[in-house]
């Protein structure tokens, strides 16, 4: 099955700096690469996504980049504010597989400070 | 707004007394997931829906069990909860042939 890995786990940033948190993947299958936000108490949010035929796709303050060859793919947030401190996910999905199930990797808590 | 509710938001219950979590949306999505979040870990699939046929994850413990009556419903049914069950429960909801899913609030869980 697929297996998504995550890093860092933590990352602390001051405002107005870059976050960068990076994914790898391990099924060549793979098609999506959906990142989540996730706040304390609240289910996962959908921040962005980007496809397999894509290598980059942005979103005002947030981008993300896959390397298909490398199996692996980026989320990068610029200008980082106060409000975007929360837990991120990646994950990773087949239209190979039933439901096209998300696998997830482990996350990272993203603390920005003021 | 079309959106992903689930009730409770918060629940207790005792240890081996069977307990249900309920999801019901307003998308009009023909896919209806459930996954498990335990503290501070990454969300887990545990089984999902595509209209009315069930398709269960491997590794899903039997005393998990599903339900939905219809397109909006679906419920969570834990026959006899462990003190390893207590987590954040969390439902999605997603269209065939679509990858995009989208979370309601969940449900938090507590075994005493």
């Amino acid at each position: 099955g697929e297996n998504v890995e995550q890093h860092p786990s933590t990352l602390s940033v001051q405002e107005g700096d870059s976050a960068v948190i990076k994914c790898t993947y391990s099924d060549s299958a793979s098609n999506y690469f959906p990142w989540y936000k996730q706040e304390l108490g609240k289910g996962p949010q959908l921040i962005i996504d980007i496809r397999s035929n894509v290598g980059e796709k942005k979103d005002q303050r947030i981008a993300v980049t896959l390397n298909k060859t490398a199996k692996h793919f980026s989320l990068h947030i610029t200008e980082t504010q106060p409000e975007d401190s929360a837990v991120y996910f990646c994950a990773a999905s087949s239209s190979r597989d039933s439901g096209y199930a998300l696998n997830f990797g482990k996350g990272t808590s993203l603390l920005v400070t003021p | 707004d079309a959106m992903v509710i689930q009730n409770p938001r918060y629940q207790v219950t005792q240890f081996g007394k069977p307990v249900t979590l309920s999801c019901s949306q307003t998308l009009n999505h023909n896919v209806m997931y459930w996954y498990q979040q335990k503290s501070s870990q990454a969300p887990k699939l545990l089984f999902h829906y595509y209209d009315k046929d069930f398709n269960n994850e491997a590794d899903t413990p039997d005393n998990f069990q599903s339900r939905r009556p219809n397109t909006s419903f679906c419920f969570l049914d834990i026959r006899s909860p462990g003190l390893g069950d207590a987590a954040m429960y969390l439902c999605a909801t997603g269209e065939q042939g679509h990858h995009e899913q989208y979370f309601g609030p969940g449900t938090r869980l507590t075994v005493t």
